[in-house]
Parts: C-alpha cells; structure tokens; sequence
C-alpha cells in the first residue's frame, strides 16, 4: 500500500529555533496537508497544500508541495513551547479515492 | 463553528464485550470517515460514508466492525466482540465533499476521537 515517510521520529530543539520536517512518498499525490495533534486530541489542520510547487505559509509555518508530486515539507519559524506535539504529513487523492494517507508523525519537543 | 464531537472519549471495556463509538460531523458535512489510530501511528482509515452512503469500507474488519450513519449526519462504529488488538484511538472526520475537482471541499477535519482500552 501506499507509504508516506516521516523522520527522524522525534525531535528536540530550543525555543525561538527554526524546525524543519520533511516527508516522502513511493506515490503521488494531488493534495499534501499537515496535522498537528496534541495529548488526547485529535489531528488539528495546520496547512493544505493543493497545487505541485505551492508555497503557502500559516504564521510561523510554511509548507511547500514539491514538483514532482511526492514529497512536502513543513517549516516552523521562531518555536515556541506550544509548538509541541505531533505533526503528521498526509497525501489525498482526489475524488472516488479521497482517503488520506499518513505518516508516522514526528515528535516535536522544545526546550524552554 | 462547532466542530466534529465524539463520544464517549474514553472507553475501558473487558475483551470480548460490544463497544459503540459515536460521531456527529461538522453541520454541512456530506463525508464521514472513521479512523483507527495505533500508539505510534497515524490514522488509517476504516471506513468513508458520503452521505448514508458505505463508498469505501475496504480497510472495515467486517467479522467484528460494523458502521452506520442511517440519515447521512451522525454515525456509529461498533465493535463485536471486541479483542485485545482493538485497542486504539477511533477518531471521526467529515469534509464538504464530495467535489472531485475542487479540493477544498475535500478537506477533512477530525474530532478528538474515543480511545478505547480493551483488557
């Protein structure tokens, strides 16, 4: 089946650095959007990503679709405590196949 | 804008006992999805209703899950019996959808979820 890689899975960085998450996959995919989930939540959408090549920012946070389909990237500017969490990459296709796939999530700490 | 509420959130059940898990999408919503999230994982998706219509319940382990959603808004997953490896998070999701060419309305949001915890 389809697989989307994210690593490392856990991160560790200081507040007020800039992070950046990267995530691949095998397949492409028409939309890349990234979740955040935090203890006992569910996925909150952080950003969507709809067209090969976008660059779309969201505050602090920036994604971009790559060119060829397959891969996404999330950057956090400035981190702050709150940034803590879980964040997953996900791919949809579009249409009578719209289930997303997901990553495994990296594990963002930030160090006071 | 309320969004998507599930109950119960959290769930202990002994194994081989029934479970239900409840969801109620975003008003407007036309798609639900369930997903079962392993310790570890991301979600994976179980089953996709557009409307009261089951469009994809490929990944649904018929044997012992079965869904509902009898007037296209809320939804019921079960569980019967329920097994050791059934423990997880079950979250629920809806978007617009669907619009197979316009992806905003596809996208979906996700409700806390129900963590069950079979003994």
């Amino acid at each position: 089946g389809q697989q989307l890689n994210q690593s490392p899975q856990s991160m560790f960085i200081q507040e007020g650095e800039d992070v950046s998450m990267n995530c691949t996959s095998s397949s492409i995919f028409n939309t890349w959007l990234w979740y955040k989930q935090d203890p006992g939540e569910g996925p909150v959408l952080l950003i969507a990503l709809y067209k090969a090549g976008e660059l779309t920012s969201n505050g602090r946070l920036t994604a971009q679709f790559g060119i060829t389909r397959k891969d996404s990237f999330l950057n956090i500017s400035a981190s702050i405590p709150s940034d803590v969490g879980i964040y997953f990459c996900a791919g949809q296709q579009t249409g009578a196949n719209s289930k997303l796939t997901f990553g495994k999530g990296i594990t963002l700490s930030v160090r006071p | 804008e309320a969004g998507v509420v599930q109950s119960p959130r959290y769930k202990i059940i002994e194994k081989k006992q029934p479970v239900a898990f409840w969801c109620n999408p975003i008003s407007g919503h036309n798609t639900l999805y369930w997903y079962r999230q392993n310790l570890g994982q991301g979600p994976e998706l179980l089953i996709r209703y557009e409307n009261e219509e089951a469009v994809d319940d490929s990944q649904l382990p018929k044997d012992r899950f079965s869904a509902e959603r009898l007037k296209g808004v809320d939804s019921t997953l079960k569980i019967q019996p329920a097994e050791l490896g059934d423990s997880a998070v079950y979250l629920c999701a809806s978007s617009l959808g669907p619009a197979p060419w316009q992806v905003v309305e596809e996208t979906q949001y996700f409700g806390p979820g129900t963590r069950l915890l079979v003994l």
